[in-house]
């Protein structure tokens, strides 16, 4: 079962514009994180926010985290063509915290 | 270095055929997950490994799939009798500690596996 859900299912920019995505999930979780995967790279961990953390920042990218909300955002400033990926959420709750559960992603396509 | 491996990379098996996935974390990655990926989906958790012990196999299907890691490092799983619906990528992750919420998860390249 898939717990959380993005939005949208595909996004389509040009190269230097931002890119938001957006993930909403049902129960209460311990962290979220955000997943990239092509097909050059497979699946590689991009960011983790805790439970209590409300945003984070790594390079080009910025995650929002509304726990009240159950819904958490993915922005890519200034994208570049090599950005072009599916974008997954996944969360862990409760006692099980080393499951991920993932969203079904969002296709973003950046075009040069 | 090396990040986790996983092979064959593709798979093609006709229906009711066995196959065995392996999967070679990073080297010292305590902990080791199994994800089934359908198309067009989010991986889906299948199971999970401190060292040797199978500690949750609560995603497994069902008891066609069977996966295990004898000595706390490779892992195989391996599917019986396979049945069409069983054609997915199957994705391999790591991670350094047990687990716990703050790990980061690595994944392999995963093992595409087409039922014919």
């Amino acid at each position: 079962s898939q717990q959380g859900e993005e939005d949208p299912q595909a996004l389509s920019i040009q190269e230097g514009e931002n890119a938001t995505m957006n993930c909403s999930y049902k129960t209460s979780i311990n962290n979220l994180q955000w997943y990239r995967q092509n097909s050059g790279r497979g699946l590689v961990h991009l960011i983790l926010i805790r439970s209590n953390e409300r945003e984070k920042h790594s390079g080009r990218l910025r995650v929002t985290l509304d726990t009240s909300k159950k819904s958490s955002s993915l922005l890519i400033t200034a994208s570049r063509a090599a950005d072009t990926a599916s974008y997954f959420c996944a969360t862990s709750s409760g006692g099980s915290n080393y499951k991920l559960t993932f969203g079904k992603g969002t296709l973003l396509t950046v075009n040069p | 270095g090396a990040g986790v491996s996983q092979s064959p990379r593709y798979k093609v098996a006709k229906r009711g055929q066995d196959v065995a996935l392996r999967c070679d974390p990073i080297s010292g990655h305590v902990s080791l997950f199994w994800y089934q990926q359908a198309l067009g989906q989010g991986p889906e958790f299948l199971t999970y490994f401190q060292n040797e012990a199978q500690l949750d196999k609560s995603g497994l299907p069902s008891d066609r799939f069977f996966a295990e890691r004898p000595e706390g490092s490779v892992s195989t799983l391996k599917i019986q009798r396979t049945q069409q619906e069983d054609s997915a990528v199957y994705l391999c992750a790591s991670s350094l500690v047990g687990g716990g919420a703050s790990d980061t998860q690595y994944f392999g390249p995963g093992t595409r596996l087409t039922v014919l």
